[in-house]
């Protein structure tokens, strides 16, 4: 059984780096063919793909964030974590962290989630 | 704005069946594979559908997904109380090149 928890501060300044970490159990985050990602849901906005990061390291950001995310992986704590710098009211959400397995015919898809860990923004 | 469109709600009595639809274009619906996600409340986020219409183990037969050009659906046969959640479809868009999702659809039973 695979579990993803998320985990980090529930309350970040603008002037602060918002970051938080998934821990994985019931599988490795660097398992072939799959990726570790982020997904956030801020309300009436609905859910927004942030990136991930492949098992051999690739990145692979939405372009829309691309200039202030940074997801890394800790193979030593078979963690992965999400950074987004100056982040701002607009970044205040639901933050989901998710294995996506890209399987022999390349279909990608969410194959484990996190519950989810709620940020919010403030100045 | 979603880019995927989905009807915000459906419904239906126990027993019944269910459909919702997911509407896109010919770069992302149209060209690449859907997930269809269930978020239930309390619990984390599930995969029901991915591929053509693969199940992961675990999800039951009553779950169901289809797709013809740049619109899909979900249908949920035999609807439980335990199916009353949030529907969202998912895929990959290959011009703006990220994962899109659907607006959600709360399914009520």
């Amino acid at each position: 059984q695979v579990h993803l928890q998320e985990s980090g501060p529930g309350l970040v300044k603008s002037s602060q780096t918002l970051s938080l970490t998934c821990t994985v159990s019931g599988a490795s985050v660097t398992s072939s063919g799959h990726y570790c990602s982020w997904i956030r849901y801020r309300p009436g906005k609905g859910l927004e793909w942030i990136g991930y990061i492949y098992y051999s390291g690739t990145t692979y950001y939405n372009p829309s964030l691309e200039s202030r995310v940074s997801i890394s992986l800790d193979t030593s704590k078979n963690q992965f974590s999400l950074e987004l710098t100056a982040p701002t009211a607009a970044d205040t959400a639901v933050y989901h962290c998710a294995r996506v397995r890209r399987d022999s015919t390349s279909w990608q898809y969410f194959e484990n989630w996190g519950q989810g860990t709620p940020v919010t923004v403030s100045s | 704005q979603a880019v995927l469109s989905q009807p915000p709600s459906a419904s239906g009595t126990p027993g019944q069946r269910v459909t919702i639809s997911c509407s896109g274009t010919t770069s992302n619906v149209g060209s690449n594979t859907l997930n269809w996600i269930q978020f239930a409340p309390g619990t984390a986020p599930r995969l029901l559908i991915y591929g053509y219409d693969q199940r992961p183990s675990g999800v039951p037969d009553r779950f169901s997904a289809s797709k013809s050009g740049t619109s899909a659906s979900l249908a949920i046969s035999g609807l439980q109380s335990e199916d009353e959640a949030d529907y969202y479809c998912a895929t990959w868009d290959d011009s703006l090149n990220t994962w899109v999702f659907g607006g959600g659809t709360k399914v009520t039973v």
